[in-house]
């Protein structure tokens, strides 16, 4: 059974004091490692699809790298409104079912001013 | 415009009722699906369909159905609402682009069934 686990559940950092959220997965055969942001009260918007171990991608102040084990997403010097959940989902290869992309339960970022 | 809708964004019932909750969208992705989301559990699949004439049950598809009158639309019905139905739920679409399907969500319906 694909399992995807986010720490911590919840971070609070000062304006640019830079940390990094974690994704830590299994799954028989990763076809891609999703990264999503979501503001409360609205959909999850996406950020980022990771593919292999070692490629890492780049938005702004979010930067997201992927092993064979986990994904991290890095937050350099973030600002108050970077402050979201952010959600990991992983899908597998395979048909059917499998090919539904598993969601972990998200990361709570708050960033002070 | 939104390229995913919902509708209702809010809504709030007693137990017992029907409610449909529907989703359109303008994207043209085959794909489409429902998903709860409750504080702590992250989100839940409940239905997804791949195209028209496909509709699967996802992780909790119990008390819930799903219609898919077009491409374009995708509603899910509480037949009976019962108070643990009580969460927010999204609509999302995806289209598969190479290797992987990039899940496009609405702005979500938060239910309250009292």
């Amino acid at each position: 059974e694909d399992q995807v686990t986010q720490s911590p559940e919840a971070l609070r950092l000062q304006e640019g004091e830079s940390s990094s959220l974690n994704c830590s997965y299994t799954v028989s055969g990763l076809r891609g490692l999703f990264w999503y942001r979501q503001d409360p009260g609205k959909g999850p918007e996406f950020l980022f699809t990771l593919y292999s171990a070692g490629e890492e991608k780049e938005k702004e102040r979010l930067k997201a790298t992927l092993t064979k084990k986990e994904s991290f997403l890095h937050i350099t010097a973030p600002k108050p409104e970077d402050s979201a959940t952010y959600l990991c989902a992983v899908q597998a290869m395979g048909g059917g079912g499998s090919y539904i992309p598993t969601f972990g339960r998200g990361t709570s970022l708050i960033v002070h001013p | 415009d939104a390229d995913v809708t919902q509708t209702p964004r809010n809504r709030i019932t007693k137990t017992g009722k029907r409610i449909m909750l529907e989703c359109s969208q303008t994207k043209g992705h085959d794909r489409m699906y429902w998903y709860r989301q409750d504080p702590g559990l992250g989100l839940r699949l409940i239905y997804y369909s791949f195209d028209v004439k496909d509709i699967n049950k996802g992780e909790i598809s119990d008390g819930y159905s799903v219609s898919r009158q077009a491409q374009a639309k995708f509603s899910l019905s509480l037949e009976s609402a019962i108070p643990n139905q009580t969460a927010l739920y999204f609509c999302a679409t995806s289209d598969v682009q190479g290797a992987t399907d990039t899940q496009y969500f609405g702005p979500g319906t938060r239910l309250t069934v009292l």
